[in-house]
């Protein structure tokens, strides 16, 4: 039920970029992205409602296929300050349910 | 701002208390969320609220039930604790799928 996200953990020195990767193997309806620092809770980063969406907030972007049922978050020029836990999270149909995936652990060192 | 209040930062319990893990939200939404966090397997839903009693079953809701009687208030239940429910809970409400995150409870069950 859990979508998957790849990879599991990433290692980056300031300023370079990353993927991360989320997949469901359900329809989806929504792609939400979140970012945990530690010892923090989560906090929002952003939705993708419609299929082939691309969003940016400051240097960290996302896409969504809804066809494929994936969704990619880029993040460009890496700042320390990216350094934590990515969640992405996604709903299906008619519901505000909202189910996370399993994280990735992006660090970012100088 | 924002404010989603979980009523204890840390909690020891032993092995079949029962145990009340209160949320309180001041934003009037009306969807509540409450997650267990463990190492490796990210954020794993427990159950959803959509409304004054109204309630959906997330992905691991055995061991568990809630109650919501005012929009405010969303609790967790443990009927009776087990050393497995040891973990980080997460209490979330949402607006226009935007989840607000309370601090989380830390639950020991001895």
């Amino acid at each position: 039920q859990q979508p998957v996200q790849s990879p599991q953990a990433v290692i980056l020195r300031e300023g370079e970029d990353a993927v991360i990767n989320c997949s469901s193997s359900k329809a989806l309806y929504s792609v939400h992205w979140y970012r945990q620092k530690h010892g923090e809770a989560p906090v929002f980063l952003m939705i993708l409602l419609k299929g082939g969406e691309q969003k940016g907030h400051e240097k960290i972007s996302a896409s969504f296929n809804e066809k494929k049922q994936q969704s990619s978050l880029y993040l460009t020029a890496s700042q320390l300050s990216y350094s934590g836990t990515y969640f992405c999270g996604t709903t299906g149909g008619n519901t505000d349910k909202l189910i996370f995936g399993t994280g990735t652990r992006l660090q970012v060192f100088p | 701002d924002v404010k989603v209040t979980q009523s204890s930062r840390y909690l020891v319990k032993r092995t079949g208390e029962k145990v009340f893990l209160e949320c309180v939200q001041d934003m009037d939404h009306e969807n509540m969320f409450w997650y267990r966090q463990d190492p490796g397997l990210g954020l794993r839903l427990i159950y959803f609220s959509y409304d004054v009693k109204m309630k959906e079953k997330g992905d691991i809701p055995e061991g568990y039930s809630v109650s919501r009687e005012k929009k405010e208030r969303f609790s967790l239940i443990l009927e009776s604790a087990s050393t497995n429910q040891t973990s980080m809970y997460l209490c979330a409400s949402s607006l226009i799928g935007k989840l607000f995150f309370g601090s989380g409870t830390q639950l020991s069950v001895l």
